[in-house]
């Protein structure tokens, strides 16, 4: 099963509301990525949190590590039509790289 | 510079027929690994690899075998192919290192095993 737990499975939001996906871990990770998969694309790598209660931005992106580098979210303020697709968070237990299930984000124009 | 590729993009199987799909990158990446990826289940290890020589399962292992005979290539095979192997198949290569690097995806293979 899924060691990485990410919610909710999906939200769909008016454009130019936030939107807020989260993702958990019962182990403690060495870092923390964030991929986001368009349509009928593939995952394109957003950013890696290394250290913890690390915040990092793009643009209306924010990311956060959790102190504990248990836990994660991911938080787009104002989304827009191009914000559309999965988001999903991966994090390293040794060499293998574990995802969540990810967020599915619809943006209703 | 061409990344990480896959092919081939699409694949219809017959229950029991056996198949590989080809992974090659030109970043000269240690790390290469197979996901699978299905509806409200994220996208699942199966095999990965350090460097030439080197394989390790990873959450769903049965079923595929990989090889890596040098570090550009990561062949995943199907011996006998199942309806549950109905699935999208995605390669990725990333560097090895402190922090590890980010992973670069292909753009995936659309099997289906009928």
């Amino acid at each position: 099963g899924q060691q990485v737990m990410q919610i909710p499975q999906y939200q769909h939001v008016q454009e130019g509301e936030d939107f807020t996906t989260y993702c958990n871990s019962s182990t403690t990770l060495s870092n923390i990525q964030w991929y986001k998969q368009r349509p009928g694309g593939h995952p394109v790598f957003l950013i890696q949190l290394v250290k913890s209660g690390e915040v990092k931005k793009q643009k209306r992106l924010t990311f956060q590590f959790g102190e504990a580098k248990k836990n994660s979210s991911l938080h787009i303020t104002a989304t827009q039509t191009t914000d559309v697709g999965t988001y999903f968070c991966a994090g390293h237990r040794g060499n293998k790289l574990v995802f969540g299930a990810g967020t599915i984000l619809r943006v209703k124009s | 510079n061409a990344g990480v590729t896959q092919t081939p993009k699409f694949q219809v199987l017959k229950t029991g027929q056996s198949m590989t799909l080809q992974c090659a990158q030109d970043m000269n990446h240690e790390y290469m690994s197979w996901y699978r990826q299905d509806p409200g289940m994220g996208l699942r290890l199966i095999h990965y690899s350090v460097g030439a020589g080197i394989t390790d399962q990873g959450e769903v292992p049965n079923g595929y075998n990989v090889s890596r005979s040098t570090t550009e290539d990561f062949p995943l095979r199907l011996l006998s192919a199942a309806p549950s192997q109905t699935s999208v198949y995605f390669c990725a290569s990333s560097y090895l290192g402190r922090t590890r690097g980010e992973l670069f995806f292909g753009e995936g293979s659309r099997l289906t095993v009928l």
